[in-house]
């Protein structure tokens, strides 16, 4: 079956402890991208990757790290996580093209404290 | 710069009845326009897309989307309301194939459908 993985789907930390959500997808898609959801501000972009070994800034990737080795996975770390962290991490891939839209993984609910 | 409106973050209807979710958008480029429904503790799932072509867009189930240029505008509707539309919809843009930035979503509309 065609998907995106995350793992995990929950994760409560505490404030400073590095942590890393996993993705991974099976269908050889060229671009990823990490958004995260918050109430009232819908779906906003962390970083996205073109390929491997190229990414880019989206439009709140400050306390976010990300890296892209290898096609199928492209984990997002948070070096030392804060409470304003704590939210709901989506991980979608695309195939090249903006036209074919993202497929979306099922959530990592963060609550950092 | 690419935007979203999304008019009404919460749309209560009764079931049977016309479902209308609004979303307007803003580019500097011509637009590809999607909406996305998420279902609770779920993932968001592609209802439909206009890219180029057709301006009314057909996707899953039974809901459909016009895009008007001169309105800017991609309202979502279905002609009959069923309980299990009942989720968040989110309308997003891109500018078009540049390959450079990713979606924009709006801020998600809520919909209830009442029995």
């Amino acid at each position: 079956e065609a998907q995106v993985t995350q793992n995990p789907r929950y994760l409560i930390t505490v404030t400073g402890k590095k942590l890393t959500v996993t993705c991974s997808q099976n269908m050889n898609h060229e671009y990823m991208s990490w958004y995260r959801q918050d109430p009232g501000l819908g779906l906003r972009q962390i970083y996205y990757s073109m390929n491997v070994e190229v990414t880019d800034k989206g439009d709140v990737p400050e306390g976010y790290k990300v890296s892209r080795k290898e096609k199928r996975n492209f984990p997002l770390i948070l070096e030392s996580p804060s409470p304003n962290q704590t939210s709901l991490y989506f991980c979608a891939s695309r195939a090249q093209g903006q036209a074919s839209g993202y497929t979306f993984g099922s959530g990592t609910r963060l609550t950092v404290v | 710069a690419q935007s979203v409106t999304q008019l009404g973050s919460h749309v209560s209807v009764s079931e049977g009845a016309l479902v209308l979710l609004r979303c307007n958008y803003s580019s500097s480029v011509p637009p590809y326009l999607f909406w996305y429904v998420q279902y609770p503790n779920q993932g968001l799932q592609l209802l439909l897309k206009y890219t180029t072509g057709a301006t009314l867009v057909k996707g899953i189930n039974g809901f459909e989307a016009e895009f008007k240029k001169s309105e800017t505008s991609f309202h979502l509707t279905k002609p009959s309301a069923h309980m299990s539309d009942a989720a968040e919809y989110f309308c997003a843009v891109s500018e078009g194939d540049t390959g450079r930035r990713a979606l924009t979503f709006g801020s998600g509309t809520r919909l209830q459908v009442q029995p």
